[in-house]
């Protein structure tokens, strides 16, 4: 089984506080590296997909890096709001021919207090 | 594009029924997920369609779990006979070849009594 792992499982911070948390994935047959954003009671969100080593992607307020030869990859809020409170999962999608699959990690559920 | 539709929203049924959960892809879309979330197990991959064939069951938990694709406008999730284990939210995808991108319905959540 191929875990891909992500920490803190939770985090608690204030307003206006820069955060990050970490996504460790195989780094054998890896294609690509998915974060999505999950609000409660909504669907997952793509936020980015990442395919090449060092790639570095932003959208606003929240940028991911990858480190495909290590198995990892941050993603950073810059400023958090009370509207960034959500789940962050991140998946996997390893080579096997095929469409890949894509494997989630549990999430990291963040909670960002006014 | 209305995005991919689930039914029900919620469904709640006593052990030992039939459950049937729906999903309509995004028009175009050539590949179909369906997901199981729980608490235990987080998000978990049950089966993908491909033109609507099925690729990859091995995430389907036991022979209770069918799903089936007659169309590529269509996908059902069925689950007979339902036991309270059963109980998590369902989520469908869907995704077109040669992008990276799956979206996501908004869940069924199933209660099994």
């Amino acid at each position: 089984i191929l875990n891909v792992e992500q920490s803190p499982q939770s985090l608690h911070v204030q307003e206006g506080d820069s955060t990050n948390f970490t996504c460790s994935f195989p780094s054998s047959n890896f294609y690509a590296l998915h974060w999505y954003r999950w609000e409660t009671a909504k669907s997952p969100e793509a936020l980015f997909v990442m395919t090449l080593n060092g790639d570095e992607k932003k959208k606003g307020r929240i940028s991911a890096t990858l480190n495909t030869k290590e198995g990892y990859s941050y993603l950073y809020i810059k400023g958090s709001q009370p509207e960034d409170s959500a789940t962050y999962l991140c998946a996997s999608r390893l080579f096997s021919g095929g469409y890949n699959k894509l494997i989630f990690g549990a999430g990291t559920r963040l909670a960002v207090h006014p | 594009d209305a995005g991919v539709i689930q039914s029900p929203r919620h469904e709640v049924t006593e052990m030992g029924q039939e459950v049937t959960l729906r999903c309509k892809p995004i028009s175009g879309h050539d590949y179909l997920f369906w997901y199981r979330q729980t608490m235990m197990r987080g998000l978990e991959l049950l089966i993908y369609f491909n033109n609507n064939v099925p690729i990859d069951d091995s995430g389907m938990p036991e022979d209770r779990f069918s799903a089936k694709m007659p169309n590529a406008s269509f996908s059902t999730l069925k689950i007979q006979p339902s036991e309270p284990r059963d109980s998590a939210v369902y989520f469908c995808a869907s995704s077109l070849r040669g992008t990276n991108e799956q979206y996501f319905g908004p869940g069924t959540r199933l209660t099994v009594t």
